[in-house]
Order: C-alpha cells, then structure tokens, then sequence
C-alpha cells in the first residue's frame, strides 16, 4: 500500500517560513491534500488538490508537488499556526485508499 | 453549515462490539460519499472505511477490513460503524468524515467520539 512520510517535527520563528514534507513514491503524480489539527481539536482542510484554499484557509499557506515530494509552505508563520498538520491520497489502484501521512508538529518558537 | 456529530463511543471490553453513529446535518447528505477516520490518543489520523452515496462502494483499511462494517441511511442522514471483536488496538477518536464534492479529499470533519477498549 502507498505509503507518506512526513518529518515528526518542524520549528520556525514567528514570522518566518515554514516547510514541511510530504514524500512518498512518484508524490508528484498524486493529489496532495493537507490538513491542520490544533491540540485538542478535530483536524481542519487547509490545502487539497496540492495547491488549492478552501475558504478560511490564509493566502500565507501554499502547496507544491513533485516527484517524490509534497511540501507545504506557511510564510510569515504566527502563533496561531502552532499544531499538527497531515499530508493525504486517494491511492484509486487499491482496496483500501485513503492513505495518510504520519503527521508533522509545528512548533512556533 | 454542515454539522457531523458522532455518537455511541464509550468504554468496552476487548472482544466486545460496539456502533458508533454519525448525525449529518446542513448538506444534502444523500449526495456525497462518507468514511471514518480514526486517530489514537497521541497518535497520527488512520483512515478506516469509506462508503459512496448508494453503499455500493465500500473500502476498509487492513487493521479493521472483517471486524468493522460501514453502512450509511440516507432517509435518516446518518452514517454507521459497527465494530466487532474490538481490541486494545481500537482505542481511539473516531471521526465521521465528509469527501467533498470534487473527491479524494475531506471537506468536514465531526469532533470525534472517543472509543476505548479495555479490560
């Protein structure tokens, strides 16, 4: 089964950029979506379709795929973005699709 | 506004059963597919089941595929769980998911109902 890697964490200075990964075999031709949960919390869409907002998403988060690597990028990252976030595909050549990543903490110093 | 709300979690014995429900509101629920997501305390979001609008399409992931089925009925906008031969493993939030319209991915999510198994 399709399997998503994700670092277990990452830390960024407010106000600064974060990245944070998502890798998995040929990614790039994949949809990637992305999810944030803040403690406690159930987790929230903040990107689908590699690239896309929801409303309510910032125009700070933004999304990029390729090859073996999906990446999320926060800019002029704040406090409030402090929480999880979850890369996941829809793998359609298998029986048990919804793939997710194993997570990534973002930590605002 | 679309509102998820589960229901039924609760304490039980390893090799018990138990259902958990999913009241849907604010959508027309009949018109989209439906899955469960579930996510250990402390840990990572496993998808679990899937299941489209007519229940003809159904997927489950390996660690519940025999034990746990899923079953939606649209007259009472309400998507099911039923979990059998439950383990200490099960333990977890389980979360009522919504796929969007466009698919592959989760528009809205329920607060979860908390499952735990043991003795």
């Amino acid at each position: 089964s399709y399997v998503l890697t994700q670092p277990p964490s990452v830390s960024v200075a407010p106000g600064k950029t974060a990245s944070i990964t998502c890798g998995g075999n040929n990614i790039g031709g994949q949809n990637v979506h992305w999810y944030q949960q803040r403690p406690g919390q159930a987790p929230v869409l903040v990107l689908y379709y590699d690239t896309d907002r929801p409303s309510g998403t910032p125009e700070r988060f933004s999304g990029s795929n390729s090859g073996s690597t999906a990446t999320l990028t926060i800019n002029r990252v704040e406090a409030g973005d402090e929480a999880d976030y979850f890369c996941q595909v829809w793998d359609s050549n298998s029986d048990h699709p919804g793939v997710f990543g194993g997570g990534t903490k973002l930590t605002v110093l | 506004e679309v509102q998820l709300v589960e229901s039924g979690g609760g304490l039980v014995k390893p090799g018990g059963s138990l259902r958990l429900s999913c009241a849907a509101s604010g959508f027309p629920f009949g018109g989209y597919n439906m899955a469960w997501v579930r996510q250990a305390p402390g840990k990572g979001l496993e998808w679990i089941s899937y299941i489209d609008t007519t229940s003809r399409y159904i997927y489950y992931a390996d660690s519940v595929k025999g034990r746990f089925t899923i079953s939606r009925d649209n007259a009472k906008t309400s998507l099911y769980l039923h979990m059998n031969s439950l383990r200490a493993e099960d333990t977890a939030f389980y979360y009522c998911v919504k796929e969007s319209r466009q698919l592959e991915y989760f528009d809205s999510w329920g607060q979860g109902s908390l499952v735990t198994v043991s003795s």
